[in-house]
């Protein structure tokens, strides 16, 4: 069974520039997550949606941040403009339903550089 | 609010000896628990979760973890490590509230693994 994946692995850019990041989830996974690592620390959950729809998203810098999975499976992430303190790993996981009692999977990571 | 303390930032143990990684948490009930391993340029792997029943649970890789209500924790242990242990061991929580699969991660315990 594929895993989680994600691209770009790794990615620098300059303050004020934009940046996307691409989430492919276990197949029939329904629900899909972003969480934020910085160097550290533990992953900080940004935003969670159920198929196409959004479950949480309060930790999610919404001026900056934007996310979108609109066929409920594929989801991607942007930043506009980044800030220094946006450098981290932008970790994606899935799992077949919401809550916690199914297992969440997660993916390589987009490892993120902003100078 | 729900929080993950895990108090040792950085572990050296010898192979073949015994490991035990500390976590507490502060939550008002009894949380979902979960342990994740994380090795370099990885995603997080679930080793083994606690929701309800008997207190000991077993997980992969021949570690378990040991919930005490009493002292709000949940320490991870393992009777013999192995060198490919090594990696990052994150504790977490998750808070029952409906659809939300989302998690509250410790720091992490950085484990270094000596031959």
């Amino acid at each position: 069974e594929a895993g989680v994946a994600q691209s770009p692995r790794y990615k620098i850019i300059e303050k004020r520039q934009s940046v996307a990041f691409w989430c492919n989830p276990i197949s029939g996974h329904a629900t899909l997550y972003w969480y934020q690592q910085i160097l550290g620390q533990g992953p900080k959950l940004l935003i969670q949606f159920q198929n196409n729809g959004v479950v949480d998203d309060s930790q999610l810098p919404k001026d900056r941040f934007s996310a979108e999975r609109l066929k409920g499976v594929d989801s991607t992430l942007k930043i506009q403009p980044a800030k220094l303190e946006d450098s981290a790993v932008y970790l994606c996981a899935s799992s077949s339903s919401p809550g916690h009692q199914e297992t969440q999977y997660f993916g390589p990571g987009t490892r993120l550089l902003v100078l | 609010a729900q929080s993950v303390t895990q108090p040792d930032i950085h572990i050296t143990v010898s192979e073949g000896a015994s490991l035990e990684l500390r976590c507490n948490y502060s939550y008002g009930a009894t949380p979902y628990l979960f342990w994740y391993v994380q090795s370099p340029g990885q995603g997080l792997q679930l080793l083994l979760k606690y929701f309800s029943g008997d207190t000991l649970v077993q997980g992969i890789k021949g570690f378990e973890a040991e919930f005490k209500r009493s002292q709000s924790s949940f320490n991870l242990r393992k009777p013999s490590v192995h060198w490919s242990d090594a990696a990052e061991y994150f504790c977490a929580v998750g808070p029952f509230s409906g659809n939300t699969g989302k998690l509250i991660f410790g720091q992490g315990t950085t484990l270094q693994v000596k031959p």
